[in-house]
């Protein structure tokens, strides 16, 4: 069965500072990867997928992730943290051939001044 | 890019009254939608996939007959959530594949549901 680990509930970063969010998968086969991000009350948007290609993937509001098969892995970076990018961003994993999408628990990211 | 509308944003309702979600694809054809359920504070549990001219796919522990699922066009999918209880308080969520994007899942802004 398909799985995602986010192992940090909460983190809490400075304005201008560099972050990383975990994300660790199990899938029984190669992975389509997502990451969204959840403003307070709203849906989720689409930060950057991954399903083949270049392992290192760019996304929008100057987001990146990393898919790093041998680690299982799939850790979203961002080198400098605005404001605004304090959300709930959640990593998921599947999708394949309209399958259905496994999401983590979730990161909830606290930006202080 | 892909817009999906999901209508009501919020709703209040008695309890043991019904409420319909609607979820839109706005500029492509969804064949396959998904219904989400987050309950406070955690992740979105899948709680169906809806097809086009066919009955939906509940996940396990999901009752069918409490969550009504209806999937009538190519651009909509309606929830109902029958003899609504306080403990169907919750966002739901729905989300639609545009395969001309390649695998990516766009979603619907929610429904805020609150029974009281």
């Amino acid at each position: 069965a398909q799985s995602v680990t986010q192992p940090d509930i909460h983190i809490t970063v400075s304005e201008g500072a560099s972050l990383e969010l975990r994300c660790n998968y199990s899938y029984g086969a190669t992975p389509y990867l997502f990451w969204y991000v959840q403003s307070p009350g709203q849906g989720l948007q689409l930060l950057l997928k991954y399903f083949s290609g270049d392992t290192l993937v760019q996304g929008i509001k100057g987001f990146e992730a990393e898919f790093k098969r041998s680690q299982s892995s799939f850790n979203l970076r961002k080198p400098s943290v605005h404001w605004s990018d304090a959300a709930e961003y959640f990593c998921a994993v599947g999708g394949v051939r309209g399958q259905k999408v496994t999401f983590g628990i979730g990161t909830k990211l606290q930006v202080i001044p | 890019g892909a817009v999906v509308s999901q209508h009501p944003s919020w709703v209040i309702c008695k309890s043991g009254t019904s409420v319909k979600i609607e979820c839109r694809s706005l500029d492509f054809q969804a064949t396959t939608m998904f219904w989400y359920r987050q309950f406070p504070k955690q992740s979105l549990m899948l709680m169906a996939t809806s097809n086009e001219g066919s009955k939906a796919t509940y996940e396990q522990g999901v009752e069918k007959d409490k969550f009504l699922i209806n999937h009538a066009s190519l651009t909509l999918s309606t929830l109902t959530v029958t003899s609504a209880h306080p403990e169907d308080s919750s966002f739901y969520i729905c989300s639609a594949r545009d395969f001309k994007e390649n695998y990516g899942y766009t979603f619907g802004s929610g429904t805020r549901l609150t029974v009281v």
